[in-house]
């Protein structure tokens, strides 16, 4: 079984500061993990993905995530916040439970980025 | 990237009624298909996978009677809410993989708001 743990529901920084979102996961298997962003009424965008290649994952937006096996661990970061960051961010994880790879999201975070 | 659309972006409905959802995959085959819906400030929650030409495997919990998905070709899946009632209320998402997604990615649709009045 999978499942996927968003330690913290919102996360409030000012306009330059870095951003730290947490997400750890769980699976029997080799997962892929994706980080997406979601605004307001809209659809998913899909920030980055670790299919198993390269450790340190670099996406768009700035945004990288790093792939930590020994603490189940694939944190989103950003140098440095814009305002247009402010969103709500999902963390996924699929691996191949049951034969399928499903996707399972965590609850979100909430970004919120003060002037 | 790969493109999926949803049609209609927004509907409202007199209860009773049925509403028909559109997930189409413009630049790509898509074999499975994911139906999700969306309350206010949550997650996205998995109603059912859909693989082409053959029946939805609904999660448990989910009215397959209610909510009718059939994925006939293999860039067209449909949602159909079945007598809709407010607690239908909600944000219908989309998504679709190929059978060649590195790593399974799923693409998203924008979304669908359906309002039940």
């Amino acid at each position: 079984a999978q499942s996927v743990t968003q330690l913290d529901s919102h996360v409030s920084v000012s306009e330059g500061t870095p951003v730290l979102l947490r997400c750890n996961y769980s699976s029997s298997y080799s997962p892929s993990l994706f980080w997406y962003v979601q605004h307001p009424n809209k659809g998913l965008q899909l920030l980055l993905k670790y299919t198993s290649a390269a450790t340190l994952v670099k996406g768009i937006n700035g945004f990288e995530a790093e792939f930590k096996k020994s603490e189940t661990s694939f944190h989103l970061t950003k140098p440095s916040a814009h305002m247009s960051d402010a969103a709500e961010y999902f963390c996924v994880v699929s691996d191949e439970s049951g034969g399928s790879y499903i996707p399972t999201f965590g609850r979100g975070t909430s970004l919120i980025v003060h002037p | 990237g790969a493109v999926v659309s949803q049609h209609p972006s927004r509907v409202i409905c007199k209860s009773g009624t049925s509403v028909k959802i559109e997930c189409r995959s413009l630049d790509f085959q898509a074999t499975t298909m994911f139906w999700y819906r969306q309350f206010p400030k949550q997650s996205l929650m998995l109603m059912a996978t859909s693989n082409e030409g053959s029946k939805a495997t609904y999660e448990q919990g989910v009215e397959k009677d209610k909510f009718l998905i059939n994925h006939a070709s293999l860039t067209l899946s449909t949602l159909t809410v079945t007598s809709a009632h407010p607690e239908d209320s909600s944000f219908y998402i989309c998504s679709a993989r190929s059978s060649g997604a590195v790593g399974n990615e799923q693409f998203f649709g924008p979304g669908t708001r359906l309002t039940v009045l």
